[in-house]
Formats: C-alpha cells, structure tokens, sequence
C-alpha cells in the first residue's frame, strides 16, 4: 500500500536553532518527492523537489536529503526563523505509463518561538 | 504571471445544501486536481481532469464531482452537504508532463457547514 508517514507531528523549537523534519515512504513505482510548506489557512507552496537520482536539494535555508534505498527523505532547517512557523508536508509521486499518483502525509506542524 | 486562483475564499452552508467551487488554473497549465485538508485527515486527493475529462478519481463519494472547461478552469460541486464536508478544499494546476515540477496549489476555499 502506498503510504506516507512524517514524524514529528508537531514540533517547537527557539528561533535560530535548526531542526529536521523526516518523511518515509513505501510508494511504488517512486517518481519524486516533494517537500511543501504550508502557512494556515494558505495553499502549499512547493519548497524542494527530488527524483530518484539526487539526494539533496537546498533552497535558502532549507535542504531536503532523500536516501531512495530506505526510502526515507528529511528537510532541514537551519537558523529557524519565526515566519517558519508552519506545516511541512512531504508529498511521493508515482508514475504509471505518464500517469501520476500523488501521496500526501500528514504534515509536522513546526511552532517557531522568540 | 498570476497564479492559481480559486474563489470564494471563505464559505458558509447548511446542511443538506450544495456548493459550487472554482479555480483558475496558471495560464497555460491544463492539468487541475482537487484537494480536501481538514485537520484529522491531512490533504486527500478528490479528482484530477485533464482536457476536460477526469483522469484520476480519489476515494470520495459521488456527492463530489467536478468539472473542467475548454479554457482549463476547473469547478467542483458538492452536493447535500454534510458537517464533514467542512474542510479547506485546494486546487492545483500543472503543465503536461511536468506533473510534479509544475505543481502548483492555489489559497483554497475555506468551506464550512453548519
């Protein structure tokens, strides 16, 4: 069964720390993941995207790893800041004959305090 | 160039009632899937139409259905409306072939019921 499963749920950490969020997946057959970040009551906004040959991709002050062997992917985040307060979702694709499969996990939640 | 835009933004029904949703996709983008996100359930995949014509189907009842116009504009109805049906309902639009580059969400419309 494809599944998507992120951990933690929540988190809160002190602005300036880092943090790293985790996603493992069993989908099949894998085309890419994605890593979104979603502010509340806001539509996602793609922050990372990685197909099966990379497995590391940055954007500022995020960066997404993926080992497709373990099947498991992390974001991230260095030198947190308070408008990184949000929902991180990690979303696996998959693709059969040109046809695509979008698998959503649930989020972590991530509260940046001053 | 402008984005994904659904409208409304906020939402208030009854029961029983039906609701009608809409969303532009970016222009030259003719893939448009539909989304529900509620809190317990994290994002799930209602429908995607593709050239006027629904290509992938999520697990939903018949009460949601959707449609999509020559110019790539996507609605979704949804008819005798439940409590449960109170949920932020996203679209997203993508270019042919780049199903998973391209893949960009709107704000979403804010639906409840009551």
């Amino acid at each position: 069964k494809n599944q998507v499963e992120q951990s933690p749920q929540s988190l809160i950490i002190l602005e300036g720390k880092n943090c790293t969020l985790q996603c493992n997946y069993t989908v099949s057959p894998f085309s890419n993941l994605r890593w979104y970040k979603q502010d509340t009551g806001r539509g996602p906004v793609s922050l990372t995207i990685m197909t099966f040959s990379e497995n590391t991709k940055s954007n500022g002050r995020y960066t997404a790893t993926l080992d497709a062997d373990t099947k498991q992917s992390s974001l991230h985040i260095t030198a947190s800041q308070l408008s990184d307060s949000a929902s991180y979702i990690c979303v696996v694709s998959a693709t059969t004959s040109g046809t695509y499969k979008y698998i959503f996990g649930t989020g972590t939640r991530l509260k940046v305090l001053a | 160039k402008a984005g994904v835009t659904q409208t409304p933004r906020y939402l208030i029904k009854t029961r029983g009632q039906q609701v009608t949703l809409s969303c532009s996709p970016i222009s030259g983008h003719r893939s448009v899937s539909w989304y529900q996100q509620t809190p317990g359930q994290g994002l799930q995949f209602l429908f995607e139409y593709f050239s006027e014509t629904q290509r992938n189907k999520g697990n939903f009842p018949g009460r949601f259905s959707g449609r999509q116009f020559s110019n790539s504009r996507s609605e979704m109805n949804v008819s005798t409306l439940e409590l449960g049906d109170s949920a932020l309902y996203l679209c997203a639009s993508s270019f042919p072939g780049q199903g998973a580059r391209g893949y960009t969400f709107g704000s979403g419309t804010r639906l409840t019921v009551v």
